[in-house]
């Protein structure tokens, strides 16, 4: 079955500091990978995504990496603020034509003052 | 912006009967989807739909039913509700089934007792 591995599973990092999410999975079919932020209460909602042909894809204080040699992804927020503190899901998609997402276990981050 | 209301919030039921949760999108997507909330395990695919009157099995269907009678509602149907369906369970939608974001519910929590 189609798997993304997500790590950490918590991460506490002071105000100001660099948070580092990171993926990885196995199937050589998966080609777009969207991260999704979802605070308390509420449904996830598309953060930045990257397709496989990139290597880098920014927005803001959020980067995501991709390495298709490895098969590894990450976000990378700098300035990390308070309001950043929620979970945090990668998520892969194939090229064979389906519907599906498969998402990691996520991130639960939590940045303090 | 999109919006994707979900029905009920929170629901508790006995064990072995039917749960009925509903979804309804104002997006004008072709593209609906059910998705359980486990932790550790993410976010996981139990039914899709792409057109009315159509529903497709995603990773983890069994347990459970899907009706689209329209575009815009999507509902999610337990017959016989067991203690391992408590979960927190999200709709979405998107555009296309492309990649295309997806746009989630604000979730229904429900407990299986």
């Amino acid at each position: 079955q189609q798997q993304v591995r997500q790590s950490p599973q918590s991460l506490t990092v002071w105000e100001g500091g660099t948070t580092v999410l990171t993926c990885s999975y196995e199937d050589s079919t998966f080609n777009y990978f969207p991260w999704y932020q979802q605070f308390p209460g509420e449904g996830p909602a598309l953060l930045i995504s990257i397709l496989s042909v990139s290597d880098k894809k920014e927005d803001g204080r959020f980067t995501t990496f991709f390495n298709k040699r490895e098969k590894k992804l990450s976000l990378h927020i700098i300035d990390s603020q308070p309001g950043d503190s929620a979970t945090y899901f990668c998520a892969a998609r194939d090229n064979t034509g389906n519907y599906k997402y498969v998402f990691g276990a996520g991130t639960r981050l939590k940045v303090i003052a | 912006e999109a919006a994707v209301t979900q029905s009920p919030r929170s629901k508790v039921a006995v064990t072995g009967g039917k749960v009925t949760l509903s979804c309804h999108q104002t997006n004008n997507h072709d593209y609906m989807y059910w998705y359980r909330q486990d932790t550790g395990h993410g976010l996981r695919l139990i039914h899709y739909s792409y057109v009315a009157d159509s529903t497709e099995k995603g990773d983890i269907p069994d347990g459970y039913k899907a009706s689209r009678p329209s575009q815009e509602n999507f509902s999610l149907i337990l017959e016989l509700a067991s203690l391992s369906q408590t979960a927190v369970y999200f709709c979405a939608s998107s555009a296309q089934g492309g990649n295309e974001r997806l746009f989630f519910g604000h979730g229904t929590k429900l407990s299986v007792l």
